[in-house]
């Protein structure tokens, strides 16, 4: 199993250009995430969906889109690329069972800079 | 809003030294609480969850709910600990808030 990958690893973008990454899972995970990791800030959600066809705003939304048309497959997109959005995205899945938590499993990340 | 603290950005020991890594938490309810680790050049890992009450590489997390934290301690720091380490904790649709993260370094 390849887990969770990511394309592309790395990205450079000029303002106002846009762009989609792909996020992966071969896990059949119900769940699925998008996260940005910037220094001193941890990891915040920005998307994520609970199963295919249904997506929801996480804590960072704006500025991103995103879609679930398959149960594997996880896009985030922006469609005017803005300096702020310099970061690493992650992408992450988790199983549904229930009430019980389960562990995320984390892609290897993209590094996207926007000039 | 549920909240995370990690109030140490970096943090730095000598090999065989005690390690502990502080997490504060605010949570209206039963927090469910993680430690995620990343090492170099490696993506995001599960290092422990407070339900499984387990010991994962000499690590161990306690609950504390009266004083809302979940720290991460080891007794004996190895070179190889050297990572970001993540407290996290989970709230609807097994959503993660994570706090802003650890860099340990341990000195040999």
């Amino acid at each position: 199993n390849a887990g969770v990958t990511q394309t592309p690893k790395f990205r450079v973008l000029k303002t106002g250009q846009s762009m989609t990454l792909l996020c992966a899972q071969d896990m059949n995970h119900e769940y699925m995430y998008w996260y940005r990791q910037d220094p001193g800030m941890g990891l915040r959600l920005i998307h994520y969906s609970v199963g295919e066809g249904t997506t929801a705003k996480g804590e960072v939304p704006d500025g991103y889109n995103v879609s679930r048309l398959k149960k594997q497959n996880f896009l985030l997109g922006l469609e005017s690329a803005a300096p702020s959005q310099t970061s690493v995205y992650f992408c992450a899945s988790s199983p549904h069972r229930g009430l019980v938590s389960y562990e995320q499993y984390f892609g290897p990340g993209t590094r996207l800079t926007v000039t | 809003a549920q909240r995370v603290t990690q109030p140490e950005k970096l943090l730095s020991v000598f090999k065989g030294a005690p390690v502990e890594l502080k997490c504060n938490y605010s949570y209206s309810g039963s927090p469910e609480l993680f430690w995620y680790v990343q090492y170099s050049r490696q993506r995001l890992q599960l290092l422990l969850r407070h339900i499984s009450r387990e010991s994962i590489k000499g690590f161990t997390a306690d609950l504390n709910k009266g004083e809302t934290s979940f720290h991460l301690k080891k007794p004996f720091a190895q070179e190889e600990d050297s990572a970001m380490y993540y407290c996290a904790l989970i709230e609807g649709a097994q959503k993660l808030v994570f706090g802003q993260g650890t860099r340990l370094t341990i000195n040999p």
